[in-house]
């Protein structure tokens, strides 16, 4: 099946810096991929939707300018934290559909821990 | 505004039983729906999606159920294993048929004791 993968799988960073986290389509192509987070115990939230070739389209409430996303190539997807602060530590993970099933299925990446201390 | 609820944050079951976790939906009419498995510190894993035109869907010891009267759907595991234990995630496509804006519920943690 069609494989996502994600890195790094976790990162500790200081408040203020910046993060860059990447989700690449290892064997099939992606113009579309998506980033959500996700807290303890609550479920998965959309944040973008990450556009190869174009603007990324973000969800109400997320700060774009603070959540810059790049879809660069048919097989990546970064998204940079900006300026990061505490309350931005979460479990971040992306998403893409898989075409040749229809695109409604799924396939997410291990997922990305930001700590920021 | 679109929820899903997933009514039990946990389930405890024996091992050999059958596991039956419930999704329900409301101010909306989706055009599938979709269960996902979630082990700790990991991504969600795609496990089945059910059409609103069908009302049953198989996959080895997996069933889903979908009805869209009662805006509910229903994920059973038959002959459960302690290996199945992992939080289950049901989601909906937010727009009626869009590849991938999901809404997600809370997910049940589901464990199955030996």
């Amino acid at each position: 099946g069609a494989v996502v993968s994600q890195h790094p799988s976790r990162v500790i960073c200081k408040s203020g810096t910046s993060v860059k986290i990447e989700c690449r389509s290892l064997d099939f192509q992606a113009t579309t991929m998506f980033w959500y987070r996700q807290f303890p115990k609550q479920s998965l939230m959309l944040m973008a939707t990450s556009n190869e070739g174009s603007k990324a389209t973000y969800e109400q409430g997320v700060e774009k300018d603070k959540f810059l996303i790049n879809h660069a190539s048919l097989t990546l997807s970064t998204l940079t934290v900006t300026s990061a602060h505490p309350e931005d530590s979460s479990f971040y993970i992306c998403s893409a559909p898989d075409l040749t099933s229809g695109g409604y299925e799924q396939y997410f990446g291990p997922g990305t821990r930001l700590t920021v201390t | 505004s679109q929820k899903i609820e997933q009514n039990s944050e946990a389930l405890n079951i024996q091992e050999g039983k059958t596991a039956t976790l419930t999704c329900n939906y409301t101010n909306y009419s989706p055009a599938y729906l979709q269960w996902y498995r979630q082990d700790p510190g990991r991504g969600p894993v795609f496990l089945l999606l059910i059409r609103e035109n069908e009302k049953e869907k198989r996959k080895e010891r997996l069933k889903v159920t979908f009805d869209t009267t009662l805006k509910q759907s229903l994920f059973h595991i038959t002959a459960s294993q302690p290996a199945d234990s992992a939080t289950y995630l049901c989601a909906l496509d937010r727009y009626g048929g869009s590849q991938g804006n999901l809404i997600f519920g809370k997910g049940t943690k589901l464990s199955v004791k030996p």
